[in-house]
C-alpha cells in the first residue's frame, strides 16, 4: 500500500530563517509526488509537481525536491504569510492520490 | 471563474440523519472526487468520477453515495449520519483526471459536525 509521512507536524521559524520541509513515501510505480499550500479554514493549494527524482521545482522562496525516496520543501528566509499546512502527495500506479497528515508551518515575524 | 464551489460550510446534524453535501465546477474538468480531511490523518479519497455517468469507490466509502449526471456537479450523499462521519469534507476536480494528474482544484471545504 501507497504511505506518506510528512516530518516535522509542526515547524516553528523566525522570519528569515531558512528551512526544510521532508516527505519520505513508498510508492508503486510513482507518477507524480505533489505538493499542496493549505491556509486555515480552506481548501489545498496546488503548488508543485514532481514526476522523476532529481527534478526540483520552483516558486518564489519555495524549491520543492524530489529523489526515489524523498522530497523535501525547502523555504528559503520565510516570511509569515508563508505561515500554512504544507500537504504532500504521491500518485502510484494504481491512479489513487496519497496524502500525508502535512506540516504545520508557522513563521513568526 | 469560481473554480469549485462546495455548499454548506457548515453542517451539524444529528445521528441517523441523510444530507446532501453540494459540489460545482466551471473548469470543465472531466475529474472530479471527495475527500474527508480528518485530525492527524492526510486527506482521505471517499468516491472520484472520471466523467459523467462514471463514478467508483475510494479508501473510505463506506456510508457514502454519489452519482454524477452532468460535468459540472459531484454531490456527495450521507445516507445514515454517524459520529463516526464528523470531519471536514473537500470535493477537489482535476483537467486531465487520474492518470495524468496535474494536481487537483480543492473548494473550500463542508464541515460536517454529527451529534
Amino acid at each position: 500500500e501507497d504511505q506518506v509521512t510528512q516530518s516535522p507536524e509542526a515547524l516553528r521559524l523566525q522570519e528569515g530563517e531558512s528551512s526544510s520541509l521532508n516527505c519520505s513515501y513508498t510508492v508503486s510505480g510513482l507518477r507524480g509526488l505533489f505538493w499542496y499550500r493549505q491556509d486555515p479554514g480552506k481548501g489545498p493549494e496546488f503548488l508543485f509537481t514532481l514526476y522523476s527524482a532529481g527534478e526540483e521545482k520552483e516558486k518564489e522562496r519555495l524549491k520543492a525536491t524530489l529523489t526515489k525516496k524523498e522530497s523535501f520543501l525547502h523555504i528559503t528566509a520565510p516570511k509569515p504569510e508563508d505561515s500554512a499546512t504544507y500537504l504532500c502527495a504521491v500518485q502510484g500506479n494504481n491512479n489513487d492520490m496519497r496524502f500525508g497528515a502535512g506540516t504545520r508551518l508557522t513563521v513568526k515575524p | 471563474n469560481a473554480g469549485v464551489t462546495q455548499t454548506p460550510k457548515f453542517q451539524v446534524l444529528k445521528t441517523g440523519q441523510s444530507m446532501t453535501l453540494q459540489c460545482a465546477q466551471d473548469m470543465n474538468h472531466e475529474y472530479m472526487s471527495w475527500y474527508r480531511q480528518d485530525p492527524g490523518m492526510g486527506l482521505r479519497l471517499i468516491h472520484y468520477s472520471v466523467g459523467a455517468g462514471i463514478t467508483d469507490q475510494g479508501e473510505v466509502p463506506n456510508g457514502y453515495n454519489v452519482s454524477r449526471s452532468t460535468t459540472e456537479d459531484f454531490p456527495l450523499r450521507l445516507l445514515s449520519a454517524a459520529p463516526s462521519q464528523t470531519s471536514v469534507y473537500f470535493c477537489a476536480s482535476s483537467l486531465r483526471g487520474r492518470v495524468l494528474s496535474d494536481g487537483y482544484t480543492f473548494g473550500s471545504g463542508t464541515r460536517l459536525t454529527v451529534v
